[in-house]
């Protein structure tokens, strides 16, 4: 399977406060980036669709001005959580993909985010 | 609202049995189809891909895909302490543009 890395693995702040995680595909480009973030004992709920140089497609219910998408690149993309509330605690995960992978995604290795 | 439905489990399965997992799916014009696997406070791991009808075997997996009754499965052959995670059925919508996740089966296996 595909290496994908994320950063940080877990991050603790306080309320109020934007935290920003990395994704990097390491061996693969990945043309479009997921994201997800899953709640305790509940399934992925897809957060965001983006695709390289352009604007990232939110799902309903997502606000697209609090989590902040980039994909500036073909092997990074970062969501950032603005103004972070205790709400905003999950398990945020990435899954990229390349073109012609008939959407097989790999995930991250996902971030922990604590917001106290 | 196109849906991915999976029993939550917990299913029990002694040692060295097989173990069924079963999976359903609303949109007739899906055409992939994924197993992921799951272990606590990680994140979920592809296992298996299936895009047509009919088996598919890697190891002991083996996947099922029914597209006329809307239904794919997972068996694991052989069951091993270390298969105990929860199980997420994927499938991808009729658009490609993106997969849908079934909320998961908690498989536990038993010494």
């Amino acid at each position: 399977g595909a290496v994908v890395s994320q950063h940080p693995s877990r991050v603790i702040c306080k309320s109020g406060t934007s935290v920003k995680i990395e994704c990097r595909s390491l061996d693969f480009q990945a043309t479009t980036m997921f994201w997800y973030r899953q709640f305790p004992k509940k399934s992925l709920m897809l957060m965001a669709t983006s695709n390289e140089g352009s604007k990232a497609t939110y799902e309903q219910g997502v606000e697209k001005d609090k989590f902040l998408i980039n994909h500036a690149s073909l092997t990074l993309s970062t969501l950032t959580v603005t103004s972070a509330h205790p709400e905003d605690s999950s398990f945020y995960i990435c899954a990229p993909i390349s073109l012609g992978s008939y959407n097989e995604q790999f995930f991250g290795p996902g971030t922990r985010l604590t917001v106290l | 609202q196109k849906e991915v439905e999976q029993n939550s489990g917990p299913l029990s399965v002694p040692e060295g049995a097989i173990a069924s997992l079963n999976c359903t799916y609303s949109d007739r014009g899906s055409q992939s189809f994924f197993w992921y696997r799951q272990y606590s406070g990680k994140s979920p791991e592809l296992i298996m891909s299936i895009y047509s009808n009919g088996d598919k075997e890697d190891g002991r997996f083996t996947a099922q895909l029914n597209k006329a009754s809307q239904y794919v499965s997972l068996l694991i052959r052989d069951s091993q302490p270390s298969d105990s995670a929860t199980y997420l059925c994927a499938v991808g919508d009729s658009s490609a543009s993106k997969i849908i996740f079934g909320s998961g089966t908690r498989l536990s296996i038993r010494p």
